[in-house]
């Protein structure tokens, strides 16, 4: 069946430095890809989506590109903030929606 | 910007009582989704309604939990009895329709913790 594998945390950064958070997923189908993010004590918010191959998602400078071949929809952003920190969930849509364990992420100031 | 309603939004109880959660979804949003998260894990999907109809409830435990949307909007998701186990964050969520495309919205959640 589908799957969802995300890189484990806790990550731990400095203010600033650029951030990859790793997801790659198993699909019999063509799924639509999702991150989320959660902050302490919230629900899940949309960060940024993906529906088909190549296309990038992107939203408050984290990225993700949706890459076929490799089967990976890696989140990425280029200097992050302490109020980055928080819990980031991969999530794949096909005719389940599947969500990874999540990554936290701690930054530093 | 419209919301994902939940209450309560913490909830303590004694093994073996009865616990409800209530849910309204955005207006307009045909499917609506009970997750169970317990804490450090990803949710898990509890049970899934198109509209009024369960469309998905396969990892429900139907012997303590059941879930309802009578007039296909808002929704209450039940357990009894309650067991130790059942401590987590339930989350409601919803969105326009079921395709895979669209985004899924979620409340806040409801903490619940038995004793």
């Amino acid at each position: 069946g589908d799957s969802v594998t995300q890189m484990e945390g806790p990550v731990t950064l400095s203010e600033e430095a650029f951030l990859t958070i790793n997801c790659t997923y198993t699909a019999t189908g063509y799924p639509s890809l999702f991150w989320y993010v959660q902050y302490p004590g919230e629900g899940l918010q949309l960060l940024l989506k993906a529906t088909k191959a190549d296309d990038k998602g992107s939203n408050k400078g984290f990225e993700a590109t949706y890459r076929k071949e490799t089967t990976s929809f890696h989140l990425e952003k280029g200097s992050v903030q302490v109020s980055d920190s928080a819990v980031y969930f991969c999530d794949i849509r096909d005719d389940k929606i599947i969500f990874g364990k999540g990554t936290r992420l701690h930054i530093l100031p | 910007e419209a919301e994902v309603a939940q209450s309560p939004r913490y909830k303590i109880t004694e093994k073996s009582q009865a616990v409800a959660f209530w849910c309204d979804p955005i207006s307009g949003h045909a499917t609506l989704y009970w997750y169970r998260q317990i804490l450090g894990q990803g949710p898990e999907l509890l049970v899934q309604f198109q509209d009024e109809s369960v469309v998905d409830d396969s990892q429900l435990p139907k012997d303590r939990f059941s879930a309802e949307r009578l007039k296909g909007v808002d929704s209450t998701l039940k357990i009894q009895p309650a067991e130790l186990g059942d401590s987590a964050m339930y989350l409601c969520a919803s969105s326009l329709t079921d395709r895979a495309g669209n985004t899924i919205y979620f409340g806040e959640g409801s903490w619940l913790t038995v004793v």
